[in-house]
């Protein structure tokens, strides 16, 4: 069952923060994040697997809360090139029923 | 570049013809995923390779076929084609059966049918 994301879409100015949400009606094995620029391949930016954890790198980081269901993928001070759409992806089990959400589309503006 | 190679870029064709989409995973990768976006669209997942197997089908059409070969290649063959079929299709690797290590993405063919 695929995982719903929100919001739909965001416009940011530049150096400002974003939190896309992402969260399904299963429990969650592990939850993914993809950035794709238009045009071009998805980009795997992390994976977050059960047990509540935060991942993040320069200042995009990511939380996952297990008992809800939910995964957050925090963008700090936002720059140009973090413009694009951003899915989640979702597996109930190890290996099997993965899933990608819908996606949400980020626009940076100067 | 990922590492995940998918020729060719670029296709149209005709509707009612055959087109087969070739995908070379990355280094060491034993899965290979293909998914179809339709413009401005989410990720659609058709099926699943793992080292020559067939592991999970998705919204796949009875039109198109796949398969995974002994040197880890997999072509993406779709027949009748429809106008609707227009889209991009990617392939995506992984290391092991599952996405538990993330999917590398090719860059994707775009198919035009007119």
């Amino acid at each position: 069952q695929q995982p719903v994301q929100s919001p739909q879409a965001v416009i940011l100015r530049e150096g400002e923060d974003a939190v896309i949400n992402c969260s399904s009606s299963k429990a969650l094995y592990s939850v993914h994040w993809y950035r794709q620029k238009h045009g071009e391949a998805p980009v795997f930016l992390m994976i977050l697997l059960k047990g509540g954890e935060q991942k993040g790198h320069d200042k995009i980081s990511a939380s996952f809360n297990e008992k809800k269901q939910q995964s957050s993928l925090y963008l700090t001070a936002s720059q140009l090139s973090y413009s694009g759409t951003y899915f989640c992806g979702t597996e109930d089990n190890y290996g099997q029923n993965f899933v990608f959400g819908p996606g949400t589309r980020l626009s940076v503006l100067p | 570049d990922s590492g995940v190679t998918q020729t060719p870029k670029h296709l149209i064709t005709a509707t009612g013809q055959r087109v087969t989409l070739r995908c070379s995973p990355r280094s060491g990768d034993l899965s290979v995923y293909w998914y179809q976006q339709s413009l401005d669209q989410g990720l659609q997942f058709l099926i699943q390779y793992y080292n020559g197997e067939e592991r999970a089908k998705g919204n796949i059409l009875e039109r198109f076929s796949a398969q995974q070969f002994p040197d880890l290649h997999s072509e993406l063959n779709l027949s009748s084609l429809e106008l609707g079929d227009s889209a991009l299709y990617f392939c995506a690797s992984s290391e092991q059966g599952s996405a538990n290590y993330g999917y590398t993405f090719g860059s994707g063919t775009r198919l035009t049918v007119v």
